[in-house]
């Protein structure tokens, strides 16, 4: 089975400035789409950024990008120049590419923006 | 992008009644959609997987008899709580994504915060 690890439940950054949130992922899938998913306090999930296992480059998305590391199944994700509208709950997320839109999450990390 | 609506957004319920939450595709067709449930301050956990016109997939642990699932048609599937009681309480999040196209990431609906009293 699939699982999705995020060791840190809360995070804070100083508005600016930049942080990093780590996942990492267990599978025995060969192909499969890895994703980024915030969830403001209004409890809607946003897709923030998604990266395909068979693409070596790194997704970015603005202030947003992965450090994606298939070998040792890592896919952390950097925010640039933090706003305050960043705070929220991010969900890492997969699913395997053949698996339509079943999804698995992590436990979420917390990111506290301080102004 | 694609729009789910999910209904209603809130929704309280004596102890043993049934609740229904609605999630509709509505500007796309879905032939499958998805039930999460997310406790406070936790992650998203795979309840089920609506089919359109088959039997709903539940995930281990899930109470078929419990949490009724149907999928009539390619935009409405629908979560039917029974009997309720205040531990079912929780926030239930749908998603679907387009029949078109198999590797789009899944959109989400609002949401509906269940509470049993």
């Amino acid at each position: 089975a699939q699982t999705v690890t995020q060791s840190q439940p809360e995070m804070s950054v100083q508005e600016a400035e930049t942080v990093t949130l780590s996942c990492t992922y267990d599978t025995s899938e060969s192909d499969y789409y890895l994703f980024w998913y915030k969830q403001p306090p209004s409890r809607q999930m946003i897709l923030v950024i998604r990266q395909e296992a068979y693409k070596q480059q790194n997704a970015t998305e603005n202030r947003f990008s992965v450090n994606f590391q298939k070998a040792a199944k890592s896919f952390s994700l950097k925010i640039s120049d933090s706003q305050l509208g960043d705070a929220a709950m991010y969900f890492c997320a997969y699913k395997g590419r053949y698996n339509f839109n079943k999804f698995y999450f992590g436990s979420g990390t917390k990111l506290n923006v301080k102004p | 992008g694609a729009v789910v609506s999910q209904h209603p957004s809130r929704v309280i319920c004596k102890s043993g009644t049934s609740v229904k939450i609605e999630c509709r595709s509505l500007d796309f067709q879905a032939t499958t959609m998805f039930w999460y449930r997310q406790f406070p301050k936790q992650s998203l956990m795979l309840m089920a997987t609506s089919n359109e016109g088959s039997k709903a997939t539940y995930e281990q642990g899930v109470e078929k008899d419990k949490f009724l699932i149907n999928h009539a048609s390619l935009t409405l599937s629908t979560l039917t709580v029974t009997s309720a009681h205040p531990e079912d309480s929780s926030f239930y999040i749908c998603s679907a994504g387009r029949t078109d196209n198999m590797n789009t990431e899944a959109f989400f609906g609002q949401g509906t915060r269940l509470t049993v009293v």
